[in-house]
């Protein structure tokens, strides 16, 4: 089956903690994304990436890294610096800038 | 500065109805939008792409209509089913053509 993999469905962040989100696509499509919802809130972008080797900051980039070794994954770090990880984060690719296809989400909370 | 508003507040109707749900920009000059389904806890799920020479799309029980003079889209859904019920956001691609840029979404709600 062709789609995107996000992984895991839960995490948990103890304070001061890195924590890496897992997102992988086998739909051979160029670009990937990231994007934050909160609780009633729509989708923030956080980083994207066009090309492997090549990624860019969204609109709330601060307190996360990425990197795109592969054209297939697209990993997303939520580092400590990032003061209030808790939200639903949403990894998505594209065919160019086209239409969208998410994955199921990754529910971070903090201990 | 750019921006995408839909209702915020929740949309009730009665199964069999229309559903109208509207997304207003600012800021934009989009060279298409789209449409998105959203399921609780779930990630969203494509469902139409207007372009902006197009003033109508349908796709089954859906019909998007994108009137770039005022800067609006409406989204309907004919026929409503409690299946229907959930959070529909509209996207946009910013000026630089970069990014694909979300509205905040509108909750429908289908009663049976």
């Amino acid at each position: 089956d062709g789609g995107i993999t996000q992984s895991p469905k839960y995490l948990f962040r103890k304070e001061g903690q890195n924590v890496t989100l897992s997102c992988e696509q086998n739909l051979n499509h160029d670009a990937m994304y990231w994007y934050r919802q909160d609780p009633g809130q729509g989708l923030r972008l956080i980083y994207y990436s066009q090309i492997v080797n090549d990624f860019q900051k969204g609109d709330i980039a601060e307190g996360y890294s990425v990197s795109r070794e592969k054209k297939e994954s697209f990993p997303l770090t939520v580092t400590s610096a990032q003061k209030n990880p808790t939200a639903f984060y949403l990894c998505a690719s594209s065919l160019a800038k086209n239409i969208q296809y998410f994955g199921a989400g990754t529910r971070l909370s903090v201990l | 500065s750019q921006k995408i508003e839909q209702n915020s507040e929740a949309l009730n109707i009665q199964e069999g109805k229309t559903a109208t749900l509207t997304c207003n920009y600012t800021n934009y000059s989009p060279a298409y939008l789209q449409w998105y389904r959203q399921d609780p806890g779930r990630g969203p799920v494509f469902l139409l792409l207007i372009r902006e020479n197009e003033k109508e799309k349908r796709k089954e029980r859906l019909k998007v209509t994108f009137d770039t003079t005022l800067k609006q889209s409406l989204f309907h859904i004919t026929a409503s089913q409690p299946a229907d019920s959930a959070t529909y956001l509209c996207a946009l691609e910013n000026n630089a053509g970069n990014m694909l840029t979300f509205g905040g979404g509108t909750r429908l709600m289908v009663k049976p």
